[in-house]
């Protein structure tokens, strides 16, 4: 048990489905994040929230939607994928966006677009 | 960015003590130096944090020499399950959302 749950394990979807990835901390955090890893690259941030509100959006497609309905909840919203995006996507949690506390990851989504 | 380098892969016998070593040449004053633990399909998980000189728990310990440039991960008397993905990272300073993962340092351990 990590503290930070992610839903589901994997997920198959095509091309033109609408799915959600849900994760929840249980560690009482103010920030939470989106990473995406691929096979054979560095884990890629994504998104960051802190105390519900946006606060990082590194370039990503808007293909993918956050949602962060309070500091323990945070989703991702997938619609019309590439099967590129397949991927593990990571969420973590920490005490602060603004400060060197250290991340909590779950144990990820693995997502194959077909 | 502070950006890390750390060897691509090592290889170690079960019992031995592995030291990972990470450059961050232009690591800022403010900034502290983090290492995590990656098996597959799972999340990386915190393993030691440091500012300077060696901090000790109870699965490893971290060497930051006095100019912070660089620094080792040390794992003692290592077995078959810590073979993983070792990350190094430095956070830019005062922002933990700028973390900046690398490619780690893939640790096989064998008999």
């Amino acid at each position: 048990e990590t503290g930070v749950t992610q839903t589901p394990r994997h997920l198959v979807m095509g091309m033109t489905n609408k799915k959600s990835l849900k994760c929840e901390q249980h560690l009482g955090h103010n920030a939470m994040y989106w990473y995406k890893q691929s096979a054979k690259k560095p884990l890629e941030l994504m998104f960051v929230y802190s105390l519900e509100e946006r606060v990082e959006n590194n370039s990503v497609p808007s293909r993918f939607s956050p949602e962060c309905p309070n500091s323990s909840h945070l989703f991702l919203h997938l619609h019309t994928l590439q099967p590129e995006d397949s991927a593990l996507y990571l969420c973590a949690s920490s005490s602060s966006a603004r400060s060197n506390s250290p991340l909590h990851f779950g144990n990820g989504t693995r997502l194959t677009v077909t | 960015l502070a950006k890390t380098t750390q060897p691509i892969s090592m290889d170690s016998y079960e019992g031995q003590e592995v030291n990972i070593t990470c450059s961050h040449n232009n690591i800022a004053t403010n900034d502290y130096i983090t290492w995590y633990q990656q098996f597959p399909s799972q999340g990386p998980r915190f393993i030691i944090q440091g500012y300077k000189t060696k901090v000790t728990n109870e699965v490893a310990s971290l060497f930051i020499p006095a100019d912070r440039k660089s620094s080792t991960l040390s794992l003692p008397r290592v077995s078959l399950s810590d073979t993983a993905v070792y990350y190094c990272l430095v956070s830019l300073t005062g922002t933990a959302s700028k973390l900046t993962f690398g490619t780690g340092t893939r640790l096989q351990v064998t008999l």
